[in-house]
């Protein structure tokens, strides 16, 4: 079974610019979340979407925003970069996030360095 | 608000040595637990879980147990390996549900041979 695939693995950009992230989940899942993570901050819940709908949001700015296709993929997009959103940002599912025993299952993250 | 609090690394030990990782927690009603591991250039791989009071995950040698009277999931290992090298992440699911995990820092293992 495919695990969740992130693509780009890597990604350059120069501040001011945009960039669109996509996320598949694992056959069958649902619900898709996903998270930025720092070294200063750590791990952070950035949204969650599930049946082409936000569930939750995290606090981030109105400069990150996502959605969710009907095939479940997911695209998470970021406009006006800054430094600081240099990041890994990490993508996970799960069948439907109603249930504990249903754990977030990741993928391997894409790494988005701004110049 | 929810919160973890995890044991600042980052830890080395020799192989074979016993493991601890403590994880405290802070959160309203009955969350589920999560102890999720990292390794270099890849994404989390869920270690174990535990969804209620007194519940024991336990996966690949590891052990955690929710504790509710200490609001704690500390993570133990009885013999560490050089495979086991990599940084350990404790999680909180809200309302019984793991769609919105909030992470503890994360623990940075080292095992030398």
């Amino acid at each position: 079974k495919a695990g969740v695939t992130q693509t780009p693995r890597y990604l350059i950009k120069t501040r001011g610019q945009q960039v669109t992230l996509s996320c598949s989940p694992i056959s069958g899942h649902r619900s898709v979340s996903w998270y930025q993570q720092t070294p200063g901050q750590g791990l952070q819940f950035l949204f969650e979407y599930f049946s082409e709908t936000q569930r939750n949001k995290g606090n981030f700015p109105g400069r990150f925003s996502g959605r969710q296709f009907s095939n479940s993929r997911s695209e998470m997009n970021v406009s006006t970069l800054e430094l600081g959103d240099s990041a890994l940002y990490l993508c996970a599912s799960s069948l439907t996030g109603f249930n504990s025993n249903q754990p977030q299952h990741f993928g391997d993250g894409t790494r988005l360095s701004i110049l | 608000g929810n919160s973890v609090t995890q044991m600042e690394g980052p830890v080395t030990l020799s192989e074979e040595a016993f493991l601890t990782i403590n994880c405290t927690y802070t959160a309203t009603g009955y969350p589920s637990l999560f102890w999720y591991v990292q390794y270099p250039g890849e994404g989390l791989q869920l270690l174990l879980k535990a969804t209620k009071a007194d519940d024991k995950g336990s996966n690949k040698g590891f052990e955690a147990t929710y504790r509710k009277e200490t609001t704690s999931f500390h993570l133990e290992k009885g013999s560490v390996q050089v495979s086991d090298s990599a940084v350990y992440f404790c999680a909180l699911g809200d309302l019984g549900s793991a769609r919105q995990l909030t992470f503890g820092s994360g623990t940075q293992l080292t095992v030398l041979p």
